[in-house]
């Protein structure tokens, strides 16, 4: 399995409150992503990397932000947590197009109260 | 963009049955098609792929047909084990720049003893 973490794996926060989640990969890969799971939903692209610095937004950035000051490290905010943003959380990484297997993390769970 | 459906969403078999999981898509540029398998409170994991110069690929128990006309694939899962039992998730894509995959909604595969 390819190296890839995420801290922390359960989180519990309140309304209002800044949240940020790490990701962690030790192969090397140029890409990164950050999905939300959601029953009824599948997997949706909050944000993604495609190098250092270079990041771009999915289908439900909104009230999300993202970091990429190193090649192994991607870090999601919630800028001001919502209920709705009650999810599990999955980082990704892999190679893009040359090699276009994703090897995802083992999630965060985050409950907004 | 890229719209995939999955049906169905849930799928309950007997062990020793075979199980279908079909998608479709809707960019006729999409050229590649994996499937991951998530099994509880893990993160997915690749468990097949095909590209589009291909029609059918197995790999022992599981299998991946596709039809680019009609713009679907599926799944084919044969002697079904109660280990098989996972969320199962297609995927499609354009390779070739970005790798930016979009997902279907999962599809709850139980498989009872």
């Amino acid at each position: 399995d390819a190296g890839i973490t995420q801290s922390p794996r359960h989180k519990v926060t309140e309304t209002g409150t800044p949240v940020t989640l790490r990701c962690h990969q030790t192969e090397n890969h140029r890409y990164m992503y950050w999905y939300r799971q959601d029953p009824g939903h599948g997997l949706r692209l909050i944000h993604y990397s495609y190098g250092v610095k270079d990041t771009d937004k999915g289908e439900v950035s909104d009230g999300y932000s993202v970091s990429r000051s190193k090649t192994e490290d991607f870090l999601l905010t919630l800028e001001s947590a919502t209920s709705s943003q009650t999810s599990v959380y999955f980082c990704a990484s892999g190679q893009g197009s040359s090699q276009e297997t994703q090897y995802f993390g083992p999630g965060t769970r985050l409950l907004v109260l | 963009g890229e719209n995939v459906e999955q049906h169905p969403s849930t799928l309950s078999v007997q062990e020793g049955d075979s199980a279908v999981i079909k998608c479709t898509y809707s960019d006729s540029a999409s050229n590649y098609f994996p499937w991951y398998k998530q099994e509880l409170g893990k993160g997915p994991q690749l468990i097949i792929d095909i590209r589009s110069n291909v029609g059918e690929k197995k790999d022992q128990r599981i299998a991946v047909t596709l039809n680019k006309t009609a713009k679907h694939f599926s799944l084919h899962i044969t002697e079904t084990q109660p280990e098989d039992s996972a969320v199962y998730f297609c995927a499609a894509s354009e390779t070739g720049g970005s790798y930016i995959p979009t997902f279907g909604r999962g599809t709850s595969l139980i498989v009872h003893p």
